[in-house]
């Protein structure tokens, strides 16, 4: 169970796009449609942003996406505002009822 | 309110055992999978084991397996770990969370507030 690959550190200006990415390995993230991406602020729990890869929890802003391509996901935020500074973790089924997270990315508004 | 409230952490010695509960409110218990994850002082999430709805399927991270034990009681809507053994690498913030699904694939729609487990002599 080795964890999944982030980026320490992102960053952008407000109004532009970034995108996180999570590498994993064809057991876990390229095998299973099963990523999803938390946002965690500093001293709260986190909140899920992103399922199954794709799908937007309600209330979730649509400026969130994600996306995969083979052992790696993606996250993008689009329109990025203040708010969106934050920590992000990935997290991925693994398979025999294990669960992986990456390392998580600290994105910066500049 | 739909909430979940994590209770049982503490000062603990190495290589002794503390159990962790978690009450759920506010959504049908049985109809989801539950999580434990953690988080060490200034680090990242690190998940530590799942049960599925009806307890039929139960996942431990190999950092704990054969150590800790998770179950659940529909009775009391509750979640709980039992820690056996612990460690100083034990040391953590442990969240409880609720899957969104019964399976129990790790998209974790609803989590507590945590508790505070240190393991030091």
């Amino acid at each position: 169970q080795s964890a999944l690959t982030q980026p320490a550190s992102v960053s952008g200006s407000p109004g532009q796009s970034i995108t996180i990415s999570c590498t994993g390995t064809s057991s876990d993230v390229g095998y299973y449609d099963l990523v999803s991406w938390y946002q965690q602020h500093p001293n709260k729990a986190p909140k899920l942003m992103i399922y199954e890869g794709s799908k937007r929890p309600s209330g979730v802003s649509n400026r969130f996406s994600g996306s995969k391509s083979g052992n790696t996901a993606s996250l993008t935020i689009s329109g990025l505002q203040a708010e969106d500074e934050a920590d992000y973790y990935c997290c991925s089924y693994a398979g025999s009822r294990t669960v992986l997270f990456g390392g998580g990315t600290k994105l910066t508004v500049l | 309110e739909v909430q979940l409230v994590e209770s049982g952490g503490g000062l603990v010695q190495p290589g002794r055992s503390l159990r962790l509960s978690c009450a759920a409110s506010g959504f049908t218990f049985d109809d989801y999978a539950m999580h434990w994850v953690r988080q060490a002082p200034g680090k990242g999430l690190d998940w530590v084991s799942s049960i599925n709805w009806n307890s039929g399927a139960i996942g431990y991270a190999d950092s704990v397996k054969g150590r800790f034990t998770i179950s659940r009681d529909s009775a009391k809507n509750s979640l709980y770990l039992q820690m056996d053994s612990l460690r100083a690498e034990d040391t953590a913030l442990y969240y409880c969370g609720k899957d969104q699904a019964m399976g129990g694939h790790g998209s974790i729609d609803l989590w507590g507030r945590g508790t505070l487990v240190t393991v030091s002599s």
